[in-house]
């Protein structure tokens, strides 16, 4: 089954310490994203990859960074510079072509500073 | 794509009354559009779209509207059920922005038995 998989599903992290996210997925599609969710909240962008070896910055990409090495994996460091790393982070991939496509989501991952 | 940073607003709709989920959008250029339902501690899951050149369209007891005019968009859950319980997010293609989306702010919807 065509997918995007994100893990882990939960990660706890201590002050100071960098953490990756992964974020796979075998649906070839070319664009892959990354979005921030704190609680009752909305979807905020934090990174996000239209081709493999280029990204962009969102609206919130500050203590954050990506690799786009291959076309299925698009992974997300929360560094130590994220002072309020604590949220939900969710990865969604698509297509590129203009016309109006929906993303798919992964599942999300939470993440809790201790 | 941003979204905005406030709680979500709550709509609370009894076990089989229909319910009516809005949403404005900002961008009269936008021409393809995107309803998602997100379950708590899920990932947000494609319900419905629309494209520009329809004022509606209709699912599995669902219907999207769309009034261009005054930039709103709205969802229709027909007999809503327990399982419809979740956050759901509208969301926007601006003409020209490729696959971009904007994703609106989110409505929670309660469902009480």
């Amino acid at each position: 089954d065509g997918g995007i998989t994100q893990s882990p599903k939960y990660l706890f992290r201590k002050e100071g310490q960098n953490v990756t996210l992964s974020c796979e997925q075998n649906l070839n599609h070319d664009a892959m994203y990354w979005y921030r969710q704190d609680p009752g909240q909305g979807l905020r962008l934090i990174y996000y990859s239209q081709i493999v070896n280029d990204f962009q910055k969102g609206d919130i990409a500050e203590g954050y960074s990506v690799s786009r090495e291959k076309k299925e994996s698009f992974p997300l460091t929360v560094t130590s510079a994220q002072k309020n790393p604590t949220a939900f982070y969710l990865c969604a991939s698509s297509i590129t072509e203009t016309g109006g496509y929906g993303y798919t989501f992964g599942s999300g991952t939470r993440l809790t500073v201790v | 794509g941003e979204s905005v940073g406030l709680h979500l607003p709550t709509l609370s709709v009894q076990e089989g009354d229909n319910s009516i989920i809005n949403c404005a959008y900002s961008n009269s250029a936008s021409d393809y559009f995107i309803w998602y339902k997100q379950e708590s501690g899920k990932g947000p899951q494609f319900i419905i779209d629309i494209r520009s050149n329809m004022d509606k369209r209709q699912g599995q007891r669902v219907t999207v509207l769309l009034n261009k005019t005054v930039k709103h968009l709205s969802l229709q859950i027909a007999a809503t059920q327990p399982g419809d319980s979740a956050v759901y997010f509208c969301a926007e293609i601006p003409w020209g922005a490729g696959n971009m989306l904007t994703f609106g702010g989110g409505t929670r919807l309660m469902v009480k038995p």
